[in-house]
């Protein structure tokens, strides 16, 4: 089945302790996107990519980094992860032209 | 600046009760709506969604929402609701002047009784 997929699905790091987080998609669409979501709150869109266009919020914090080497793959870097950071973090893809989103199942990172 | 508001935050309903989950947004332009579901532990999956036409909109699990577009409004409704619909609901809205993102409100947590 056509799906997005991220891995690993559990993540723990150290404080301080660069991380990356996968996400890889079989639906071949041209927009990701990564969100963090926090207990009990709405998921928070950090960046997102329309093909090789990165498209950073103005609140995401210069820590998260992003790559995008092909249409299937889509990383998300922490540089230095603070306990504040410690979240779900999920990936997503549309088109361009439906608007409609696909989500992962998520990493839900842990910092120590 | 584009917002969405969900004013129920926590729900609680025993089985066969009616649901409707409000939500409302602000922005002058035109949307795309939508309504997410995350089922503790699992990803979010699309309960249905409006891009035009008929303002009634049906959704999986015997889900609707209504645009009402003069109140900025999409509220869900669901007749009579089941214990498997314990859940956080999210609605998104997108606008259509292609900048592709969502903005999300805020949840609402749902729980049925059995």
């Amino acid at each position: 089945d056509a799906m997005v997929i991220q891995n690993p699905r559990y993540q723990v790091t150290q404080f301080g302790k660069p991380v990356t987080l996968s996400c890889s998609q079989t639906l071949n669409h041209n927009v990701m996107y990564w969100y963090q979501q926090k207990s009990s709150q709405a998921p928070k869109l950090l960046f997102h990519y329309y093909d090789k266009d990165f498209n950073n919020e103005a609140d995401t914090p210069d820590n998260f980094q992003s790559r995008r080497p092909n249409t299937s793959f889509c990383f998300l870097d922490i540089r230095s992860p603070g306990l504040g950071d410690a979240a779900m973090y999920l990936c997503a893809t549309s088109t361009h032209t439906s608007g409609r989103q696909y989500f992962g199942p998520g990493t839900r990172l842990t910092v120590l | 600046a584009q917002s969405v508001s969900q004013h129920n935050h926590h729900v609680i309903l025993s089985e066969a009760a009616s649901l409707e989950l409000g939500c409302n947004y602000s922005y002058g332009g035109t949307v795309n709506l939508f309504w997410y579901v995350q089922y503790p532990g699992q990803h979010l999956q699309l309960l249905l969604k409006y891009f035009s036409g008929d303002p009634l909109v049906k959704g999986i699990k015997g889900f609707e929402a209504e645009f009402i577009k003069s109140k900025f409004s999409f509220n869900l409704r669901k007749p009579s609701v089941q214990w498997s619909d314990t859940a956080e609901y999210f609605c998104a809205v997108s606008t259509t002047s292609g900048t592709y993102k969502y903005i999300f409100g805020t949840g609402t947590r749902l729980k049925v009784l059995a």
